[in-house]
């Protein structure tokens, strides 16, 4: 079964740092989305993705903060410059159609760790 | 905005035996869906069932089903014949039918299956 799948499984970095966060969702899939999960807490929305530009995005999603689809097949979240508090489990997931019955595909994650 | 809420944080059940799980949520919409996901050690998020607001009838996926009171505003997931595998944290989520389509979490509850 297609899989939606995250690069790096751990990230640490340094405060401050410019980091990026990597996904490929499933080939057919049209909209994007990150999450994140600061250990213990709720996993939280950040940012929707469809046809190259973002379709809504929560509080947390600032401007230290922004996506990217470089090409075909890759989905990117970046931080500009990170603080201790985006250490967090990050999430990718993708849905093949819109509509709040769907599904949404998620990676395994991304552990970033700040330093 | 949209709250949800899993008021245990852990679950243990004996192996072949049965085990809800709750949730309950608050919105003052009419029309939304609900999940639930696992996330195994893993780590990666994988629906296990959803729930169409205006459906009356509970949703059934072969060993889980759930229990949604839609007056009481409560989601429950029931496993069945409890296995090994099920061993992992279940999230409940919420997604709105309007507009922003993200989806909003619980904070998770681990269920552990004891031999």
């Amino acid at each position: 079964e297609p899989e939606v799948t995250q690069t790096p499984s751990h990230q640490v970095t340094q405060m401050g740092q410019e980091v990026i966060l990597r996904c490929v969702p499933i080939s057919n899939h049209l909209y994007f989305y990150w999450y994140r999960q600061i250990l213990g807490q709720k996993v939280e929305f950040l940012v929707s993705f469809y046809n190259n530009e973002i379709s809504e995005k929560s509080e947390i999603f600032d401007d230290q903060f922004s996506v990217e689809r470089p090409d075909g097949s890759n989905f990117t979240l970046k931080i500009r410059s990170t603080k201790l508090e985006d250490s967090a489990m990050y999430f990718c997931a993708s849905s093949d159609r819109t509509g709040a019955n769907q599904p949404q595909h998620f990676g395994d994650g991304t552990r970033l760790s700040i330093l | 905005a949209q709250t949800v809420t899993q008021s245990q944080p852990e679950m243990s059940v004996q192996e072949a035996e049965t085990v809800t799980l709750s949730c309950t949520y608050d919105t003052s919409e009419s029309d939304y869906y609900l999940f639930w996901y696992k996330q195994p050690p893993s780590r990666q998020m994988i629906l296990v069932i959803r729930q169409e607001a205006y459906k009356q009838q509970n949703a059934t996926e072969n060993r889980f089903s759930v229990n949604f009171q839609k007056a009481a505003k409560s989601f429950s997931l029931k496993i069945s014949d409890s296995q090994l595998g099920d061993a992992a944290m279940y999230f409940c989520a919420y997604r709105s039918a309007y507009g922003n389509n993200d989806m909003r979490f619980g904070a998770g509850t681990r269920l552990t299956v004891k031999p």
